[in-house]
């Protein structure tokens, strides 16, 4: 059975800062999505990343992938008070069906 | 272009009832995902349709069953509702075999079961 795994759970970060949210899964994969999440709303596509080596940026956003460690990473730059939100990783093992990790609540701190 | 449209946005139901929730696909779109996410968690998928006919289906009971129409629509029901039922439900649409475009989610229904 496939198992997502984020960390951390919660980051709190100033603004100005950088940091990654990790996310690792237990099958082989190549493809992996990040959704953005804000309170009792739903999921917004951030990325689509389906190969090893795969990097993708918007803004102050950026993705990775790497199929041969199973890991996926979020990286935010110079941090925003708008990034404030739930990060989720989710993995499609083949089957068009998403296993999502248990999110990353992000807040950032004037 | 319209997304993803769910219906009803909030909805009370008593143990016991039964609950209908509707969504209705991307234009162009052709296969609609149901997931279940519970307060503090990721979502989990329940099951999705193609074609009119469940495809695959996640780890719930039978008490979740659902419907695809000839117009792509879908609708999820839940019967003998239990008050762990209570969550958001989110409908995903995709085009089958298109995962490189990803998957457009709908805003949800939140279910509440008192």
């Amino acid at each position: 059975e496939l198992k997502v795994e984020q960390n951390p759970l919660f980051l709190s970060m100033q603004e100005g800062k950088n940091y990654t949210i990790y996310c690792n899964y237990s099958t082989t994969s190549d493809r992996l999505y990040w959704y953005r999440q804000d309170p009792g709303k739903s999921l917004e596509s951030l990325f689509v990343l389906l190969s090893n080596g795969a990097v993708k940026q918007e803004g102050r956003l950026m993705a990775s992938l790497d199929t041969k460690a199973r890991l996926s990473t979020l990286h935010i730059t110079a941090a925003v008070h708008d990034l404030s939100a739930t990060y989720f990783c989710a993995v499609d093992s083949g089957n068009e069906k998403l296993t999502f990790g248990t999110g990353t609540r992000l807040t950032i701190i004037p | 272009d319209a997304g993803v449209t769910q219906s009803p946005t909030h909805l009370i139901k008593t143990r016991g009832q039964q609950v209908t929730l509707r969504c209705s696909p991307k234009s162009g779109h052709d296969t609609v995902s149901w997931y279940q996410q519970a307060l503090g968690q990721g979502p989990q998928f329940i099951f999705q349709y193609y074609e009119e006919e469940e495809r695959q289906r996640g780890n719930f009971p039978d008490r979740f069953s659902g419907h695809q129409f000839p117009n792509y629509s879908s609708e999820l029901n839940v019967n003998a509702l239990l008050l762990g039922d209570s969550a958001l439900y989110l409908c995903a649409s995709s085009v089958m075999g298109g995962f490189n475009y990803g998957y457009t989610f709908g805003s949800g229904t939140r279910l509440t079961v008192v």
